[in-house]
């Protein structure tokens, strides 16, 4: 199993929206409807922010989104924040009770 | 509030067994509504999913790793395992522990602070 396809970094104004890719498979990303993305912060550990593609866990702003097409996902971070400015990094399931993690994604907020 | 928390083993010597545990506290691993799995982070790359644990015993492995990789739960049901065998440099990592939901859906939430294990005679 591979990792999923992050860009690198990413990088929006405070008040902007972004939006950071995750590509997979029809092996992974493209076949279930179990993606999840995690924040995380310099030196801390991952936070959960989106899972099952879309939804969010209580207590993480609207202001995040997911969606997917196809072999696709994608984070959506509107209303740009300074807090917001971290590391993301999109799973997917991938069959055979195995999860695979993309490789990161830097926000910077300019 | 569940709160988990590695073992603090710091530095393995190539070729041995690295061991950590991470201890459950404000709930209870023998629920069978959750699993509990190990991720590690090498300094300045990405997450990868190690393996998980059903309260019952039932094992779910990385297959990349899956021939080193032992993870165990404790007859207290308040501590779960890992143990990684002949470790070499890029074994080096964060590790972290953390509850998810079911061995499909793998929703990690909340994780451990992490523990950084360095690979190095």
């Amino acid at each position: 199993q591979s990792a999923l396809t992050q860009p690198p970094s990413a990088s929006g104004s405070p008040g902007q929206s972004v939006t950071i890719s995750c590509t997979g498979t029809s092996s992974d990303v493209g076949g279930y409807n179990y993606v999840s993305w995690y924040q995380q912060h310099p030196g801390k550990a991952p936070k959960l922010m989106i899972y099952e593609v879309s939804k969010r866990p209580s207590g993480v702003p609207d202001r995040f989104s997911g969606s997917k097409s196809d072999s696709t996902a994608s984070l959506t971070v509107s209303g740009l924040q300074t807090e917001d400015e971290a590391d993301y990094y999109c799973s997917s399931y991938a069959g055979s009770n195995n999860v695979v993690f993309g490789g990161g994604t830097e926000l910077t907020v300019l | 509030q569940l709160q988990l928390q590695e073992s603090v083993p710091g530095l393995v010597k190539p070729s041995e067994t690295l061991s950590l545990t991470c201890t459950v506290s404000g709930g209870s691993i023998s629920s069978s509504t959750y699993y509990w799995g190990w991720i590690r982070q090498p300094p300045g790359k990405g997450l990868e999913w190690i393996g998980s644990l059903f309260y019952d015993g039932r094992t779910y492995y990385n297959p990349s790793l899956k021939s080193r990789v032992t993870i165990s739960v404790d007859t207290s049901k308040t501590q779960f395992s890992l143990k990684l065998r002949s470790v070499i440099a890029a074994d080096t990592a964060v590790y972290y522990c953390a509850r998810h939901s079911t061995v499909t859906s793998f929703i990690f939430d909340p994780w451990g602070p992490g523990t950084l294990v360095t690979v190095s005679s």
